[in-house]
């Protein structure tokens, strides 16, 4: 079975100041990791993931992750934020491997609201 | 390209009676997964559809099933609501059942009172 940790619940931060959004994951197998950005009243919308090779992932809106394989964690970065940022993240994990069926399906952490303070 | 869409944005039930939820895939996929996410959680895999079958489910309750159409919307029916089926229910769509690109629409809030 695999599960993922978000530490932090919320975390305020001022606009254009750095930020890092933690998480762990735990899986017996090897996985793939993901970053999804939900705004008030939206769906979530897919910031990065990581698949294989570089252990740093660029995603959208200046987002960055870098997997760390012996930590077993996946945590969000961005140099400076904007106010056009306040959201809240989720980050997932999945198997690489597909299921007897031969599916995959996608276990998310609880979220962190991040609030870009003006 | 519409992406994926959800109907209806918000619905009130009373407890014991029925609900469906209704969802579009995006443009050329041709799998839809839906998920639950309680109030301060994250999402919850309920099932996933492909080719008008329920292919893997999460662990949830027979209350809970769907449908998938040769057009390939979907929609998933919860029987007998509880107070605690009260959440965001997200749909996803994707192409061959992969998950690495998912795309998600807005979902429909679902309400028991």
């Amino acid at each position: 079975a695999q599960s993922v940790t978000q530490l932090d619940s919320q975390v305020p931060v001022f606009e254009e100041a750095p930020v890092e959004l933690r998480c762990n994951y735990s899986s017996s197998v090897s996985v793939y990791l993901f970053w999804y950005v939900q705004y008030p009243n939206q769906g979530l919308q897919l910031l990065l993931k990581y698949l294989s090779g570089s252990t740093l992932v660029k995603g959208i809106n200046g987002f960055e992750a870098e997997f760390n394989k012996s930590q077993t964690s996946f945590h969000l970065r961005k140099p400076s934020v904007h106010i056009s940022d306040t959201a809240e993240y989720f980050c997932a994990v999945s198997d690489r491997s597909r299921n007897s069926g031969g599916y995959q399906k996608v276990t998310f952490g609880t979220g962190t609201k991040l609030q870009v303070i003006p | 390209d519409a992406g994926v869409t959800q109907s209806p944005t918000h619905l009130i039930k009373t407890r014991g009676q029925q609900v469906t939820l209704r969802c579009s895939p995006k443009s050329g996929h041709d799998t839809v997964s839906w998920y639950q996410q309680a109030l301060g959680q994250g999402p919850q895999f309920i099932f996933q559809y492909y080719e008008e079958e329920e292919r893997q489910r999460g662990n949830f309750p027979d209350r809970f099933s769907g449908h998938q159409f040769p057009n390939y919307s979907s929609e998933l029916n919860v029987n007998a609501l509880l107070l605690g089926d009260s959440a965001l229910y997200l749909c996803a769509s994707s192409f061959g059942t992969g998950i690495l690109e998912q795309y998600f629409g807005p979902g429909t809030r679902l309400t028991v009172t």
